[in-house]
């Protein structure tokens, strides 16, 4: 089963706009990850979050994560049409070594 | 280097059929899974093996799947008399060590559709 839910899911901005996408999850966590799919084939690693850490950078990325709300946030900034890609919330759930996926966000990025 | 391959990219299969799916891992990496992603939804984990042996299989739905890592490198899934509801995207991920904070790279998948 889906260990997270994400919200929205679709997102539709216009170039240069930024981008929230938010992902709940249900149980303890090491960490928490972010992938990025394009056509519903190869997801690829974003960024990773620790459990005890409450913001991360990566680029035009930033990451939170609030462990007590079991919720995380995605930003991407100065969206570009390129940007344009389902993107997924996967946990580590303590005590597990796979992910569990969220349901994800499709993002559309208009030129 | 070299990515993580999975071959076929595309399995079309009747009712009732035997499937095998292959995937190669990034050299040297011991952590192996397989997902599957059924249409709009997330990946959904099905087994993980730690070297050549399942470490957790939990995720498989029933016993018509099964999957074997013999030599710990090259895996196989294989799905007996296949079904309608089979039809999905199978991903293969592997990491370094299966350790929780390591990076899973993910393979292309393998779309399998059941007629």
């Amino acid at each position: 089963s889906q260990q997270g839910e994400e919200d929205p899911q679709a997102l539709s901005i216009q170039e240069g706009e930024n981008a929230t996408m938010n992902c709940s999850y249900k149980t303890s966590i090491n960490n928490l990850q972010w992938y990025r799919q394009n056509s519903g084939r190869g997801l690829v690693h974003l960024i990773l979050i620790r459990s005890n850490e409450r913001e991360k950078h990566s680029g035009r990325l930033r990451v939170t994560l609030d462990t007590s709300k079991k919720s995380s946030s995605l930003l991407i900034t100065a969206s570009r049409a390129a940007d344009t890609a389902s993107y997924f919330c996967a946990a580590s759930q303590t005590g597990a070594n796979n992910l569990f996926f969220g349901t994800g966000t499709r993002l559309t990025v208009i030129p | 280097g070299a990515g993580v391959s999975q071959t076929p990219s595309n399995k079309v299969t009747e009712k009732g059929k035997y499937v095998e799916l292959r995937c190669d891992p990034i050299s040297g990496h011991t952590a192996l899974y397989w997902y599957r992603q059924s249409l709009g939804q997330g990946p959904e984990f099905l087994i993980y093996f730690q070297g050549t042996g399942a470490a957790d299989d939990s995720g498989l739905p029933n016993d018509r799947f099964f999957a074997v890592r013999p030599e710990g490198s090259v895996s196989t899934l294989k799905i007996q008399r296949t079904e309608r509801g089979d039809s999905a995207v199978y991903l293969c991920a592997s990491s370094l060590n299966g350790q929780s904070y390591n990076e899973q790279f993910f393979g292309p998948g393998t779309r399998l559709t059941v007629l």
